[in-house]
């Protein structure tokens, strides 16, 4: 079965603190993808990051960065120096060869920053 | 370039009436998708569809949902009969193509329907 686990329900943080997100999944496939979103209040799904299941190298992309450990099944989301604009839910998602193209989401994380 | 658009962004009904959603995803995006956000929980997918046709509609509630793309831009998604359990965000999303395995395609996401029924 397809699942993605996101333990955290709510993070709360002060500005310029760093903030890891936790995601776990769970799939039988050797081809898969994982992505980011950010749903901040107006409701729209924001995509952050796409990773395919043969590339394990951390990506950074200014504060943001993800690492994936495929021998954990885990792909995490770190903000560094929070900023009261990243308060928003987090959802991380599965996309496995089988399933066309369907995403399989977390419950989400909500964030919130204070400045 | 012009993102997904939605319509409405909120509606409220009473139970047993029935409400339409619309969705136009960007330009040139072959596949388009409905997922359903109650509360508290991640979207979960209910109808895909490829240009006009439908590739996977197994999460739908299909006694009372029905969605079309006849034209295969736009979409159309409608609740009928509504019931207290279908009030949610209704989001709808559209990629490049979703064809085949390992494909790098990416979803993008219009900024939804509030749906609440009384």
């Amino acid at each position: 079965a397809q699942k993605v686990t996101q333990a955290q329900t709510e993070i709360s943080v002060v500005e310029k603190e760093d903030v890891t997100l936790d995601c776990v999944y769970e799939t039988r496939d050797t081809t898969y993808y994982l992505f980011w979103y950010k749903q901040p209040p107006s409701g729209e799904l924001v995509f952050l990051i796409r990773r395919n299941s043969f590339d394990e190298q951390n990506e950074i992309s200014g504060r943001y960065s993800w690492n994936f450990q495929k021998s954990t099944s885990s792909f995490n989301f770190t903000i560094t120096a929070s900023q009261v604009v990243d308060s928003a839910v987090y959802f991380c998602a599965l996309r496995f060869s089988g399933g066309y193209n369907k995403l399989i989401f977390g419950a989400g994380t909500r964030l919130a920053v204070h400045p | 370039e012009a993102g997904v658009a939605q319509s409405p962004r909120y509606k409220i009904i009473e139970k047993r009436q029935s409400v339409a959603f619309w969705c136009n995803p960007i330009s040139g995006h072959a596949t388009l998708y409905w997922y359903q956000q109650i509360l508290g929980q991640g979207p979960k997918l209910l109808i895909q569809f490829q240009n006009n046709g439908v590739v996977d509609d197994s999460q739908l509630p299909k006694d009372r949902f029905s969605a079309e793309r006849l034209k295969g831009v736009d979409s159309t998604l409608k609740i009928q009969p509504a019931k207290l359990e279908d009030s949610a965000v209704y989001l709808c999303a559209s990629s490049f193509s979703a064809l085949g395995r390992g494909s790098t395609d990416t979803q993008y996401f219009g900024p939804g329907t509030r749906l609440t029924v009384l």
